[in-house]
């Protein structure tokens, strides 16, 4: 079945620096990649969506120049978090999906806390 | 947006016993899916069920759909431990809050 590989799977960094999340889809070509942000106990929260070779469409809210994704080829796509502030602490997950997919398939997620 | 709406938020069972949750939706939608959460990790996704769709199996699975209601529910039957895990249902790319599920052996 499709895999999705998400690295780190947790990183704990100082207020200031930016961390970078990949996301990989190990066997098939994502046209379309997602990344959310879960706070604890709540439920997933789509941060931006990115099509393979075009800029990501960011969801109302969600700075664009704070959570910077690039998704350059078909199987990668990746979240870089600049500037961390405590409050950007949280589990950010991608998901993937295919060209004509219905379904998404999910990394593992990758906890980030600021210090 | 969040438009898939579960209930309850959480749901305490014995093993064995089923489990149901649902979930309500807002605007119209190509199909509606459901995916499992264990603790701190990624999304499992479990079953699709388009809107021309009323009932979906999948081994322990069931699943339905009224779009008159726009509503689904799912039914885990003969629960075990390891059924326990949050439940989100997503209608396009939009999660719903989960409904959190414990087993007790």
């Amino acid at each position: 079945g499709a895999v999705v590989s998400q690295h780190p799977s947790w990183v704990i960094c100082k207020s200031g620096t930016s961390v970078k999340i990949e996301c990989r889809s190990l066997d098939f070509q994502a046209t379309t990649m997602f990344w959310y942000r879960q706070f604890p106990k709540q439920s997933l929260m789509l941060m931006a969506t990115s099509n393979e070779g075009s800029k990501a469409t960011y969801e109302q809210g969600v700075e664009k120049d704070k959570f910077l994704i690039n998704h350059a080829s078909l199987t990668l796509s990746t979240l870089t978090v600049t500037s961390a502030h405590p409050e950007d602490s949280s589990f950010y997950i991608c998901s993937a999906q295919g060209s004509g997919a219905n379904v998404l398939t999910f990394g593992a997620g990758s906890r980030l806390t600021v210090l | 947006s969040q438009q898939g709406e579960e209930d309850p938020q959480a749901l305490s069972i014995q093993e064995g016993e089923n489990a149901t949750m649902n979930c309500s939706y807002k605007t119209s939608i190509n199909n509606l899916q459901w995916y499992r959460q264990n603790s701190g990790r990624g999304l499992v996704h479990l079953i699709l069920i388009r809107s021309n769709e009323r009932e979906k199996h999948s081994g322990r699975l069931r699943v339905t759909l009224d779009t008159s209601k726009k509503s689904s529910s799912l039914l885990i039957t003969a629960s075990r431990a390891a059924d326990t895990a949050s439940y989100f249902c997503a209608t396009d790319y939009d999660f719903g809050k989960g409904t959190k599920l414990t087993v007790n052996p």
